[in-house]
């Protein structure tokens, strides 16, 4: 079965602390997508990355990462220098190759204190 | 507008009446997703819309729930004789066909029903 699981509900940091969001997926196939989205206060989600199960290089896109493991399952999501703009819900997600169904995490809610 | 447009925005209703909830895809998207996001969880898949084919209503919680869309444009769902449980923002999303895994979500209809 599919699942992922974001085990921190909610972190609170400092602005220009740097902090990662955590992210464990589950599934028994061997091709998968995975993403993350943001969801600020208006709610609307906005997609950051896609990364396919076949490439585990890091990227970085200015102040945010992405450490993608399989060994470990993971895809963590990192914001260098957080600024009070990244505050949102955080949400990780699974999706098998050849289907369209996402599987969501239950979100990691940032907040940047000024 | 470039993005998936949902109406109303906000919808509150009493229990045991019916809702239609509204998406507006972006144009040239071929498949249409349907999400429910209860209050701190994350999306769980309702519904699945790709040209004309068969939709995947594999998503949909009972019978209540239904959805409808004409060709590749607006898609209406439907929740008859509401219940307490089903208020949650009820999202949208649209991808490119050969593209499905990369979705685009619109901001949300939050229902409400008391």
């Amino acid at each position: 079965a599919q699942k992922v699981t974001q085990a921190q509900t909610e972190i609170s940091v400092v602005e220009k602390e740097d902090v990662t969001l955590d992210c464990v997926y589950e599934t028994r196939d061997t091709t998968y997508y995975l993403f993350w989205y943001k969801q600020p206060p208006s709610g609307e989600l906005v997609f950051l990355i896609r990364r396919n199960s076949f490439d585990e290089q890091n990227e970085i896109s200015g102040r945010y990462s992405w450490n993608f493991q399989k060994s470990t399952s993971s895809f963590n999501f990192t914001i260098t220098a957080s600024q009070v703009v990244d505050s949102a819900v955080y949400f990780c997600a699974l999706s098998d190759a050849g289907t369209y169904k996402y599987i969501f995490g239950t979100g990691t809610r940032l907040k940047v204190l000024a | 507008g470039a993005g998936v447009s949902q109406s109303p925005s906000n919808k509150v209703t009493e229990k045991g009446k019916d809702v239609e909830l509204r998406c507006d895809p972006i144009s040239g998207h071929t498949a249409l997703y349907w999400y429910r996001q209860r209050l701190g969880q994350g999306l769980e898949f309702l519904i699945y819309f790709q040209g004309n084919s068969a939709p995947d209503k594999s998503g949909l919680p009972s019978d209540r729930f239904s959805a409808e869309r004409t060709g590749e444009s607006v898609s209406t769902l439907t929740i008859q004789r509401t219940q307490q449980e089903d208020s949650a923002v009820y999202l949208c999303a649209s991808s490119h066909i050969d593209r499905t895994y990369e979705q685009y979500f619109g901001p949300g209809t939050r229902l409400t029903v008391t």
